[in-house]
């Protein structure tokens, strides 16, 4: 198994700044995904981090919003941009050693609350 | 409609109850997860399969391709099995992006 460590676990943040989330795997992955988890909610796929290269982003999130790096096999962050209270969630990064269908390693999450 | 589903959305249950949490899904898929989401946040991943059953411990997972459904299945169950069980599917066959479930949430009094 992959161990994910997720950061920060909760921030409080204020409207119109930016938060950075940083998620370091143990091992070498193929695949890395930021979900958001709305209160209440299911989780929701952001993007798709691809190594050395811009991200893949799902219908409804765009790169200004929600810059995502990933400079190699083992890191990633995601920045939460411009923030409002409609971005308070949970954001979760899930890395996985298959490029099929394989087994899923999800961090601890990021609790983000924006006053 | 949800393209996965699960029932029901809450469940309380005594300790040492026998649990079952339903997933039916609409899209064609390979395989399917079930995942664990412990009140701080954080998801384990319980369960990945793509037929019949499998068993870790007193979880026990089953799937039917042919009618679309899942069971999850908790026996003697414990207040520490308090959780969402969430379960996930691919929006493409063999991919790795996933649909998820709105999720059940578990609660096991002593």
């Amino acid at each position: 198994s992959a161990v994910i460590s997720q950061k920060p676990s909760r921030d409080i943040c204020q409207r119109g700044t930016s938060l950075t989330i940083q998620c370091q795997v143990d091992s070498q992955v193929t695949m890395m995904f930021w979900y958001r988890q709305q209160p209440g909610q299911s989780l929701t796929l952001i993007a798709t981090a691809n190594q050395g290269s811009e991200a893949t982003y799902e219908s409804g999130f765009v790169i200004d919003k929600f810059p995502i790096s990933r400079p190699n096999l083992t890191f990633s962050t995601l920045t939460v941009s411009n923030l409002s209270p409609e971005d308070s969630s949970i954001y979760l990064c899930s890395a996985t050693r298959n490029s099929r269908l394989g087994e899923l390693f999800f961090g601890e999450g990021s609790r983000l609350t924006v006053l | 409609k949800n393209e996965v589903e699960q029932s029901p959305q809450n469940l309380t249950a005594q300790e040492g109850e026998f649990i079952t949490i339903n997933c039916s899904y609409s899209v064609g898929i390979s395989a399917l997860h079930w995942l664990q989401q412990h009140p701080g946040g954080g998801i384990v991943s319980l369960f990945m399969l793509s037929s019949g059953k499998k068993k870790h411990g007193r979880l026990i997972a089953t799937i039917n391709i042919q009618e679309k459904h899942s069971s999850l299945h908790i026996t003697a169950s414990h207040p520490r099995d308090s959780a969402v069980y969430i379960c996930a599917v691919p929006i493409i066959q063999g991919a790795q992006k996933l649909v998820f479930g709105q999720g059940t949430r578990l609660t096991i009094n002593p």
